[in-house]
């Protein structure tokens, strides 16, 4: 079975500096990994996706996350964030299938991005 | 588009009561699916649809129903609620993959559930 680890419940950071938010997972197989943001009061929206290819992906906002098979990770990175940015992120995965696509969540980071 | 709305934004039950969570896309998506969300455990699955008429359950389905009567409705029934059900539900809709692997997923705004 799937699973995915944040590595992170909580990241405060200064407005302007880089961050990484950290996602391991665990599978025997081949899998498909995203991050997804939640804004305040909000629902989930799809911040960037790795189905096969180039490992290093880049979404919106200006936030990136890099696929590392061997050390089955998927950590996003953004070089400079922006109050704006404060938001809780999760990390998922899933199988490839032709079929529905079982997200499996991790427990989220809660980014906090202070002037 | 209106994309994926849920009714009711807030609700507060009493142990035991019923309810109904609403939700419609009109993206004329296939796949729908209810999530609930809990602090510290991230978004779990609760029954999905891959079409009308058909549905099944996901990692946490006891204590819910759901029927998809229509391509656009996903209703998900609290038959008798418990506090243990205090929590934000989300539901989402994807187009089925026509030959792709993965479609995505989009997600309304969340019903914040409470039961006392």
């Amino acid at each position: 079975a799937q699973s995915v680890t944040q590595l992170d419940s909580q990241v405060p950071v200064f407005e302007e500096a880089p961050v990484e938010l950290r996602c391991n997972y665990s599978s025997s197989v081949s899998v498909y990994l995203f991050w997804y943001v939640q804004y305040p009061n909000q629902g989930l929206q799809l911040l960037l996706k790795y189905l096969s290819g180039s490992t290093l992906v880049k979404g919106i906002n200006g936030f990136e996350a890099e696929f590392n098979k061997s050390q089955t990770s998927f950590h996003l990175r953004k070089p400079s964030v922006h109050i704006s940015d404060t938001a809780e992120y999760f990390c998922a995965v899933t199988l490839p299938s032709g079929g529905y696509n079982k997200l499996i969540f991790g427990a989220g980071t809660r980014l906090a991005v202070h002037p | 588009n209106a994309g994926v709305t849920q009714t009711p934004k807030f609700q507060v039950l009493k142990t035991g009561q019923s309810m109904t969570l609403q939700c419609a896309q009109d993206m004329n998506h296939e796949y729908m699916s209810w999530y609930r969300q809990d602090p510290g455990m991230g978004l779990r699955l609760i029954h999905y649809s891959v079409g009308a008429g058909i549905t099944d359950q996901g990692e946490v389905p006891n204590g819910y129903n759901v029927s998809r009567s229509t391509t656009e409705d996903f209703p998900l029934r609290l038959l008798s609620a418990a506090p243990s059900q205090t929590s934000v539900y989300f539901c989402a809709s994807s187009y089925s993959p026509s030959g792709r692997a993965y479609n995505e997923q989009f997600f309304g705004p969340g019903t914040r559930l409470t039961v006392l």
